[in-house]
């Protein structure tokens, strides 16, 4: 059974589109992150979301909005796409919003703004 | 700014050779160190979360050992394989306990 699932894997869509991408886990972890993957190979993190608790890096456009219908779903939903959207994002979660725990990651979404 | 940086960026080992990477990162308001090991196509997968200065962590071929008063940690693959091939990353949390990652050591091991 797939730990961190992450749907779709490939979103081709155009620039100005509203556009959401799905994430679910059933590890029975607490906390959930949204990470992108930049043009030079790193990963940033955007959020985390922990019991209700939401931490958005503040480098993130507010055209991106996580949604978390209960613990074990974050999906980020994105208005208005730019180019420059285009990355692959990765969901992840962990047990705790201690540090000392690893993270789970979903295979990722390769998103292509055209 | 949080820096964690690694080294060296790629790799190229022979099989059987054994290997070792860097990861620096500020040695102040120490949290915890994880290393993850990032195969092409696939997902990030963990390997060690270290807390401890002085922890040594093991996990079949490899280790990794952690210096938290000067900042750095390595990580030493004994007889590399072919299927150890992958990016390597090790990650710091901030103060917000979320984790910045390093850029990676690419490691290829060559048959």
């Amino acid at each position: 059974d797939t730990a961190v699932s992450q749907t779709p894997k490939y979103l081709v869509t155009q620039m100005g589109n509203d556009k959401s991408i799905k994430c679910e886990q059933n590890l029975g972890h607490d906390t959930m992150y949204w990470y992108k993957q930049d043009s030079k190979k790193f990963l940033k993190i955007m959020f985390s979301y922990n019991n209700k608790e939401l931490i958005i890096n503040e480098t993130v456009p507010n055209r991106f909005s996580p949604k978390s219908p209960d613990k074990a779903h974050l999906n980020l939903h994105i208005n208005s796409l730019e180019l420059g959207d285009s990355a692959v994002y990765f969901c992840a979660s962990s047990q705790g919003r201690g540090s000392n725990q690893p993270q789970h990651f979903g295979d990722g979404t390769r998103l292509s703004i055209l | 700014i949080l820096n964690v940086e690694q080294s060296p960026q790629s790799l190229h080992v022979q099989e059987g050779d054994s290997t070792n990477f860097t990861c620096s990162f500020p040695s102040s308001n120490f949290y915890a160190l994880h290393w993850y090991r990032w195969e092409t196509a696939k997902s990030p997968e963990a390997l060690f979360v270290m807390t401890l200065n002085g922890d040594e962590k093991k996990k079949g071929r490899i280790s990794a050992t952690l210096n938290t008063k000067e900042g750095y940690s390595y990580l030493y693959i004994k007889g590399s394989q072919p299927e150890d091939s992958a990016t390597y990353l090790c990650a710091f949390p901030t103060s917000a306990r979320q984790l910045t990652f390093g850029s990676g050591t690419q490691l290829t091991v060559l048959p």
